[in-house]
């Protein structure tokens, strides 16, 4: 069945560094969702990507959808102690949507 | 409602009890989703509902688990014969529709079977 690998694990940068996580997916998917779960808190919906080669932004967030709707990435440029959290691609496949593991993000000030 | 509940928020069973989970969705939302989240993992899809119809099941771990939405807004998720392998965090979320909708994600409920 479909399956959305996200790559780093853990990331941990010094505030004002930029950070990037990566999501793959073994089949082509419909849609990807990206979510943002703080700690202790419940994942929240940031975006979705749809159309193949797609780029949004969100002020300092960049999300960009792969040519052949295989992968994703989140990037932040600049980051504040605010952005820590866990970030989840979730992929759409013809019946589901699948998360991937996260990358949880710290933030030394 | 303002957004999506969920009761209890914390559960703590002994291993061979049944349990039964309440999500409270919010209330124009047609799809009901049931997650099952590790601690530092991923959401896990356990199942999914269209109003009152359930057509995907395919996450549930075993035939232990159960899941119901009779009158297409509130739904529980049972679990019978408890196991210590069953404790995590259930998560509920609702959309609009199925597809191409955000989730909304209630605070979960946190399962300990002891």
């Amino acid at each position: 069945g479909q399956q959305v690998m996200q790559i780093p694990q853990y990331q941990h940068v010094q505030e004002g560094e930029d950070f990037t996580t990566y999501c793959n997916s073994s089949t082509t998917l419909s849609n990807i969702q990206w979510y943002k779960q703080r700690p202790g808190g419940h994942p929240v919906f940031l975006i979705q990507l749809v159309k193949s080669g797609e780029v949004k932004k969100q002020k300092r967030l960049t999300f960009q959808f792969g040519e052949a709707k295989k992968n994703s990435s989140l990037h932040i440029t600049a980051t504040q102690t605010t952005d820590v959290g866990t970030y989840f691609c979730a992929g759409g496949g013809s019946n589901d949507m699948r998360f991937g593991a996260g990358t949880r993000l710290t933030v030394k000030p | 409602g303002a957004g999506v509940s969920q009761s209890p928020r914390y559960k703590v069973t002994k291993r061979g009890q049944d349990v039964t989970l309440r999500c409270d969705p919010i209330s124009s939302h047609a799809t009901l989703y049931w997650y099952q989240q590790a601690l530092g993992q991923g959401p896990e899809f356990l199942t999914y509902f269209n109003y009152e119809a359930q057509p995907d099941k395919s996450g549930l771990p075993s035939d232990r688990f159960s899941a119901e939405r009779p009158e297409g807004s509130i739904s529980t998720l049972t679990i019978q014969r408890t196991e210590q392998r069953d404790s995590a965090m259930y998560r509920c979320a609702s959309s609009l529709d199925r597809g191409s909708y955000e989730q909304y994600f209630g605070p979960g409920t946190r399962l300990t079977v002891t």
